[in-house]
Protein backbone atom coordinates (compact mmCIF):
# COMPACT_ATOMS: atom_id res chain seq x y z
CA UNK A 1 0.00 0.00 0.00
CA UNK A 2 1.58 3.64 -1.21
CA UNK A 3 -1.24 5.78 0.84
CA UNK A 4 -0.49 7.81 3.63
CA UNK A 5 -0.04 5.38 6.93
CA UNK A 6 -0.32 6.57 10.32
CA UNK A 7 0.07 4.97 13.83
CA UNK A 8 -0.83 3.96 15.64
CA UNK A 9 -4.45 3.90 14.56
CA UNK A 10 -6.07 4.70 18.33
CA UNK A 11 -4.32 5.65 21.67
CA UNK A 12 -6.51 5.56 24.75
CA UNK A 13 -4.28 7.47 27.53
CA UNK A 14 -5.16 8.76 31.26
CA UNK A 15 -4.87 12.76 31.43
CA UNK A 16 -1.71 14.16 31.88
CA UNK A 17 0.16 11.68 30.02
CA UNK A 18 1.91 12.39 26.75
CA UNK A 19 1.74 11.11 23.31
CA UNK A 20 3.23 11.28 20.09
CA UNK A 21 2.09 10.03 17.28
CA UNK A 22 3.43 9.18 13.64
CA UNK A 23 2.47 9.67 10.01
CA UNK A 24 4.77 8.14 6.77
CA UNK A 25 3.29 9.96 3.76
CA UNK A 26 3.32 8.91 -0.07
CA UNK A 27 6.69 8.63 -0.75
CA UNK A 28 8.37 11.60 -2.41
CA UNK A 29 5.42 13.75 -1.36
CA UNK A 30 7.73 16.75 0.15
CA UNK A 31 4.20 18.30 1.74
CA UNK A 32 3.09 17.28 5.21
CA UNK A 33 0.20 18.40 7.16
CA UNK A 34 -1.45 17.36 10.48
CA UNK A 35 -5.10 17.94 10.99
CA UNK A 36 -7.65 17.54 14.21
CA UNK A 37 -11.46 16.43 13.66
CA UNK A 38 -13.47 16.26 16.34
CA UNK A 39 -17.09 14.59 16.22
CA UNK A 40 -19.26 16.06 13.58
CA UNK A 41 -16.83 18.73 12.21
CA UNK A 42 -14.64 18.79 9.56
CA UNK A 43 -10.75 18.18 9.78
CA UNK A 44 -9.49 21.35 11.18
CA UNK A 45 -5.58 22.12 10.26
CA UNK A 46 -2.89 21.98 12.85
CA UNK A 47 0.57 22.59 11.39
CA UNK A 48 2.28 21.95 7.30
CA UNK A 49 5.79 21.17 6.63
CA UNK A 50 7.28 21.57 3.32
CA UNK A 51 10.37 19.17 3.87
CA UNK A 52 11.44 19.38 6.98
CA UNK A 53 10.38 22.64 7.53
CA UNK A 54 7.43 23.88 9.11
CA UNK A 55 6.26 26.32 7.52
CA UNK A 56 2.66 27.02 9.03
CA UNK A 57 1.18 26.71 12.49
CA UNK A 58 -2.27 27.37 13.60
CA UNK A 59 -3.19 28.85 16.78
CA UNK A 60 -5.16 25.87 17.56
CA UNK A 61 -1.56 24.53 17.91
CA UNK A 62 -0.98 24.99 21.83
CA UNK A 63 2.49 24.94 23.66
CA UNK A 64 1.67 21.39 24.69
CA UNK A 65 1.47 20.10 20.72
CA UNK A 66 5.04 20.06 18.57
CA UNK A 67 5.40 18.39 15.50
CA UNK A 68 8.69 17.38 13.56
CA UNK A 69 9.74 16.42 10.52
CA UNK A 70 13.52 15.55 10.84
CA UNK A 71 14.27 14.23 7.95
CA UNK A 72 12.01 15.53 5.60
CA UNK A 73 9.76 11.86 5.26
CA UNK A 74 8.03 10.83 8.03
CA UNK A 75 6.34 13.22 10.62
CA UNK A 76 5.41 12.89 14.72
CA UNK A 77 2.79 14.89 16.48
CA UNK A 78 3.64 15.20 20.29
CA UNK A 79 0.59 15.85 22.73
CA UNK A 80 2.14 17.00 26.49
CA UNK A 81 0.01 17.04 29.77
CA UNK A 82 -2.92 15.49 27.58
CA UNK A 83 -6.05 17.23 28.53
CA UNK A 84 -9.51 15.68 27.83
CA UNK A 85 -10.00 17.98 25.26
CA UNK A 86 -7.73 16.89 23.35
CA UNK A 87 -9.84 13.83 22.39
CA UNK A 88 -10.15 13.71 18.80
CA UNK A 89 -9.28 12.32 15.80
CA UNK A 90 -5.90 13.56 14.59
CA UNK A 91 -5.56 13.22 10.91
CA UNK A 92 -2.30 13.60 8.90
CA UNK A 93 -2.59 14.30 4.99
CA UNK A 94 0.52 14.63 2.20
CA UNK A 95 0.32 16.12 -1.32
CA UNK A 96 3.16 15.92 -4.04
CA UNK A 97 6.03 18.07 -5.16
CA UNK A 98 5.12 18.49 -8.39
CA UNK A 99 1.29 19.38 -9.34
CA UNK A 100 -0.94 21.33 -7.37
CA UNK A 101 0.48 21.76 -3.70
CA UNK A 102 -3.13 21.75 -2.49
CA UNK A 103 -4.34 18.06 -3.63
CA UNK A 104 -3.93 16.45 -0.24
CA UNK A 105 -3.85 12.72 0.47
CA UNK A 106 -5.08 11.42 4.05
CA UNK A 107 -3.83 8.62 6.30
CA UNK A 108 -6.38 6.77 8.02
CA UNK A 109 -6.35 8.61 11.33
CA UNK A 110 -5.58 8.33 14.96
CA UNK A 111 -7.94 8.53 17.14
CA UNK A 112 -7.16 9.81 20.62
CA UNK A 113 -9.46 9.25 23.84
CA UNK A 114 -8.19 10.34 27.23
CA UNK A 115 -10.01 9.69 30.06
CA UNK B 1 -10.32 27.88 13.04
CA UNK B 2 -12.69 29.25 9.79
CA UNK B 3 -14.99 26.54 8.47
CA UNK B 4 -16.94 26.36 5.66
CA UNK B 5 -20.70 26.22 5.74
CA UNK B 6 -22.13 23.56 3.95
CA UNK B 7 -25.70 22.33 2.98
CA UNK B 8 -27.67 20.56 3.56
CA UNK B 9 -26.46 19.34 7.04
CA UNK B 10 -27.94 15.26 5.89
CA UNK B 11 -29.80 14.08 3.66
CA UNK B 12 -31.48 10.44 3.43
CA UNK B 13 -32.59 9.87 -0.26
CA UNK B 14 -33.19 6.68 -2.57
CA UNK B 15 -31.26 4.57 -4.16
CA UNK B 16 -30.89 5.93 -7.56
CA UNK B 17 -32.14 9.41 -6.97
CA UNK B 18 -29.31 12.32 -8.06
CA UNK B 19 -27.90 14.07 -4.87
CA UNK B 20 -27.18 18.24 -4.63
CA UNK B 21 -24.74 19.93 -1.76
CA UNK B 22 -22.85 22.80 -1.63
CA UNK B 23 -20.63 24.90 0.11
CA UNK B 24 -20.44 28.50 0.88
CA UNK B 25 -17.90 30.81 2.48
CA UNK B 26 -16.89 34.22 3.09
CA UNK B 27 -13.80 34.52 1.83
CA UNK B 28 -12.43 33.54 -1.92
CA UNK B 29 -10.48 30.65 -2.18
CA UNK B 30 -7.95 29.52 -5.01
CA UNK B 31 -8.91 25.98 -5.09
CA UNK B 32 -12.19 23.74 -3.76
CA UNK B 33 -11.73 20.37 -3.29
CA UNK B 34 -14.59 17.41 -2.34
CA UNK B 35 -14.29 14.94 -0.17
CA UNK B 36 -15.59 11.72 1.19
CA UNK B 37 -15.07 10.14 4.61
CA UNK B 38 -16.33 6.81 5.95
CA UNK B 39 -16.71 6.17 9.78
CA UNK B 40 -12.88 6.18 11.32
CA UNK B 41 -11.49 6.43 8.34
CA UNK B 42 -9.32 9.65 6.90
CA UNK B 43 -10.88 11.85 3.93
CA UNK B 44 -10.61 10.85 0.36
CA UNK B 45 -10.42 13.14 -2.34
CA UNK B 46 -13.14 13.41 -4.82
CA UNK B 47 -12.50 15.85 -6.87
CA UNK B 48 -10.51 19.00 -7.20
CA UNK B 49 -11.54 21.99 -8.48
CA UNK B 50 -8.63 25.00 -9.23
CA UNK B 51 -10.41 27.91 -11.66
CA UNK B 52 -13.69 29.64 -10.98
CA UNK B 53 -16.39 28.44 -12.90
CA UNK B 54 -14.70 25.10 -13.50
CA UNK B 55 -17.10 21.78 -13.99
CA UNK B 56 -15.39 18.98 -13.41
CA UNK B 57 -16.71 15.37 -13.53
CA UNK B 58 -15.17 12.23 -12.17
CA UNK B 59 -17.58 9.14 -12.66
CA UNK B 60 -21.24 10.18 -11.37
CA UNK B 61 -19.71 13.24 -9.53
CA UNK B 62 -20.02 17.05 -10.86
CA UNK B 63 -18.58 19.48 -9.11
CA UNK B 64 -18.67 23.20 -9.85
CA UNK B 65 -16.15 25.77 -8.71
CA UNK B 66 -17.96 29.38 -8.00
CA UNK B 67 -17.93 31.93 -10.76
CA UNK B 68 -17.65 34.41 -7.30
CA UNK B 69 -14.96 31.95 -5.54
CA UNK B 70 -16.67 31.92 -2.83
CA UNK B 71 -18.73 28.72 -3.58
CA UNK B 72 -18.88 25.47 -4.75
CA UNK B 73 -21.16 22.28 -5.19
CA UNK B 74 -21.13 18.58 -5.82
CA UNK B 75 -23.74 16.47 -7.46
CA UNK B 76 -24.27 12.98 -7.63
CA UNK B 77 -26.13 11.69 -9.86
CA UNK B 78 -28.01 7.92 -9.24
CA UNK B 79 -26.94 7.31 -6.04
CA UNK B 80 -26.04 4.04 -5.07
CA UNK B 81 -25.86 2.58 -1.67
CA UNK B 82 -22.14 2.73 -1.64
CA UNK B 83 -22.65 6.85 -1.79
CA UNK B 84 -23.32 6.51 1.76
CA UNK B 85 -20.85 8.82 4.25
CA UNK B 86 -20.13 12.43 5.18
CA UNK B 87 -18.96 14.29 2.60
CA UNK B 88 -16.60 17.74 2.90
CA UNK B 89 -15.86 20.40 0.90
CA UNK B 90 -12.42 22.11 1.31
CA UNK B 91 -11.51 25.39 0.36
CA UNK B 92 -7.28 26.57 -0.07
CA UNK B 93 -6.56 29.91 0.75
CA UNK B 94 -3.63 31.99 0.21
CA UNK B 95 -0.83 30.56 3.28
CA UNK B 96 -1.21 27.43 2.66
CA UNK B 97 -4.12 26.58 4.93
CA UNK B 98 -7.04 24.37 3.69
CA UNK B 99 -10.73 25.14 5.69
CA UNK B 100 -12.98 22.55 5.72
CA UNK B 101 -16.67 22.54 5.94
CA UNK B 102 -18.95 21.18 8.20
CA UNK B 103 -19.88 18.44 6.17
CA UNK B 104 -22.96 16.70 4.59
CA UNK B 105 -24.22 13.17 5.94
CA UNK B 106 -25.96 10.96 3.11
CA UNK B 107 -27.97 8.22 3.37
CA UNK B 108 -28.83 6.00 0.43
CA UNK B 109 -31.78 3.99 1.41
CA UNK B 110 -32.26 0.52 -0.90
Amino acid sequence: DTGVSQNPRHKITKRGQNVTFRCDPISEHNRLYWYRQTLGQGPEFLTYFQNEAQLEKSRLLSDRFSAERPKGSFSTLEIQRTEQGDSAMYLCASSPKQGPADTQYFGPGTRLTVL
Amino acid sequence: GQQLNQSPQSMFIQEGEDVSMNCTSSSIFNTWLWYKQDPGEGPVLLIALYKAGELTSNGRLTAQFGITRKDSFLNISASIPSDVGIYFCAGFSTGNQFYFGTGTSLTVIP
